[in-house]
């Protein structure tokens, strides 16, 4: 089976351009969630998403959103880039954004990492 | 607010001996998880193990283990038979309920990177 599938791996931006993100879940999994990862970092939560719907934001500027499709994949999106956003993006998936049983578990992909300059 | 602390940014080990990363965490939950995931430098995070806050017994996964102790709020991962292939960044991490929404979010610790030496 595929796991959490994300694109692009790498990309290079410039200071205000904006950026797309894609994620696909495993099969079967309604539940998607977006961190970003600086460098020397733990993850930080961005979005989560589970039936379409936006159930948690974390603490991220409005130049930030994202959305999930009727499929369950999901895109991020970052408008007006700054040197600050450069990161490991990483998407996780799961059935459902439970406490962390079983299916509820937390699968990552590999991330997109984004560098501004 | 739930925190999650890793205080150690670096530990070594030599192949085959035995290593532990600590990892404190803050909540005023009763009922909870806990994670230990690892990023090597593929970068995919990928889960070690899990503890149930209410299970007594220590969660083990053939060579990774759990030293849970729950008045003390700490959460240790310890390797034993370290072999090169552990060398990675490893979180503790704990899923912090969405007020409202009814689901979770993880919080994870700044990481401790493992080196194993041959």
């Amino acid at each position: 089976d595929a796991g959490v599938t994300q694109s692009p791996t790498h990309l290079i931006k410039t200071r205000g351009q904006h950026v797309t993100l894609r994620c696909s879940p495993i099969s079967g999994h309604k539940s998607v969630s977006w961190y970003q990862q600086v460098l020397g970092q733990g993850p930080q939560f961005i979005f989560q998403y589970y039936e379409k719907e936006e159930r948690g934001r974390g603490n991220f500027p409005d130049r930030f959103s994202a959305r999930q499709f009727p499929n369950y994949s999901s895109e991020l999106n970052v408008n007006a880039l700054l040197l600050g956003d450069s990161a490991l993006y990483l998407c996780a998936s799961s059935f459902w954004p439970g406490r962390g049983s079983g299916a509820n578990v937390l699968t990552f992909g590999a991330g997109s990492r984004l560098t501004v300059l | 607010a739930q925190t999650v602390t890793q205080s150690q940014p670096e530990m070594s080990v030599q192949e085959a001996e035995t290593v532990t990363l600590s990892c404190t965490y803050d909540t005023s939950e009763s009922d909870y998880y806990l994670f230990w995931y690892k990023q090597p430098p593929s970068r995919q995070m990928i889960l070690v193990i899990r503890q149930e806050a209410y299970k007594q017994q220590n969660a083990t996964e053939n060579r990774f283990s759990v030293n849970f102790q729950k008045a003390a709020k700490s959460f240790s991962l310890k390797i034993s038979d370290s072999q090169l292939g552990d060398a990675a960044m490893y979180f503790c991490a704990y899923p912090s309920a969405l007020a409202a929404s009814g689901t979770y979010k993880y919080i994870f610790g700044t990481g401790t990177r493992l080196k194993v030496l041959a």
